[in-house]
C-alpha cells in the first residue's frame, strides 16, 4: 500500500518555465489537498478537491492551477514559474466521512516535492 | 478567522528532559478538530494525534501526552524523557467543522532539538 505518492521529488526550474506536480493516492480518498511549506511559515493551503472533477482555492492559490480528472490523482500546475514559488510542496488526502467512524478523517501526506525556481 | 499559533520557534533540550510544545488556536466554530504532526529531518509529515472539540480528556501515548483546554484555547504537547529521535519540527493544526477533513490550518511549527 503506497499511500500518497508525489512525483517528482526534486526539480529545478528557470523563471518562466512550466511544470506539473503529480499526486497519486491509492486509498480511495475523496479529498485531496496541495500545501506549500516555506521556512518559518508552516504549511499553507494552495488548492484542494472534495471529489473527482471538483477543485477549490485555498489560502495561496495565485500562480497555480489544479485538476482532478481521476479520483486517485491531483495535479498541481505552474504555468510560468517564479522564484517566489521556490518551496516544498506537499500533497495530502483524506476520506469523506460524514457519519460513523469520523476517526478516518485524517489527512495523510506524501513525502513532498522540493522545487527551486532560479 | 481560524488561526494556530506556536509561539516557540525553536527549543533545545538535553536527552531525558521533559519538554512541552505550546499550541494556541482561534476559531469561531463550536465544532473543530486539532492535530499534531511531526516532521523529522527526512521531511515527511507524520500524523501524531487528532482530537475533537467535544473531547477535552487528556491523552497519553507512551512518552507523548496532550493537554487540551478549551478555556484557554490550547492544545499542548508534552514529550517525557526526550530522546534524540524526537528531534523534529512539530506542527499543530486546526480543522473546522463536524467532519474534521476540511483543509488544515497549520501553525508555523516548533523545531525541537534533543541533544545527547
Amino acid at each position: 500500500n503506497a499511500g500518497v505518492t508525489q512525483t517528482p521529488k526534486f526539480r529545478v526550474l528557470k523563471t518562466g518555465q512550466s511544470m506539473t506536480l503529480l499526486c497519486a493516492q491509492d486509498m480511495n480518498h475523496e479529498y485531496m489537498y496541495w500545501y506549500r511549506q516555506d521556512p518559518g511559515m508552516g504549511l499553507r493551503l494552495i488548492h484542494y478537491s472534495v471529489g473527482e472533477g471538483t477543485t477549490a482555492k485555498g489560502e495561496v492559490p495565485d500562480g497555480y492551477n489544479v485538476s482532478r480528472l481521476k479520483k486517485q490523482n491531483f495535479l498541481l500546475g505552474l504555468e510560468s514559474a517564479a522564484p517566489s514559488q521556490t518551496s516544498v510542496y506537499f500533497c495530502a488526502s483524506s476520506y469523506l466521512m460524514t457519519g460513523g467512524d469520523l476517526a478516518k478523517n485524517i489527512q495523510y501526506f506524501g513525502a513532498g516535492t522540493r522545487l527551486s525556481v532560479l | 478567522a481560524q488561526k494556530v499559533t506556536q509561539a516557540q520557534t525553536e527549543i533545545s533540550v538535553v536527552e531525558k528532559e521533559d519538554v512541552t510544545l505550546d499550541c494556541v488556536y482561534e476559531t469561531r466554530d463550536t465544532t473543530y478538530y486539532l492535530f499534531w504532526y511531526k516532521q523529522p529531518p527526512s521531511g515527511e509529515l507524520v500524523f501524531l494525534i487528532r482530537r475533537n472539540s467535544f473531547d477535552e480528556q487528556n491523552e497519553i501515548s507512551g512518552r507523548y501526552s496532550w493537554n487540551f483546554q478549551k478555556s484557554t484555547s490550547s492544545f499542548n504537547f508534552t514529550i517525557t524523557a526526550s530522546q534524540v529521535v524526537d528531534s523534529a519540527v512539530y506542527f499543530c493544526a486546526l480543522s473546522e467543522g463536524y467532519s474534521g477533513n476540511t483543509p488544515l490550518v497549520f501553525g508555523k511549527g516548533t523545531r525541537l532539538s534533543v541533544i545527547a
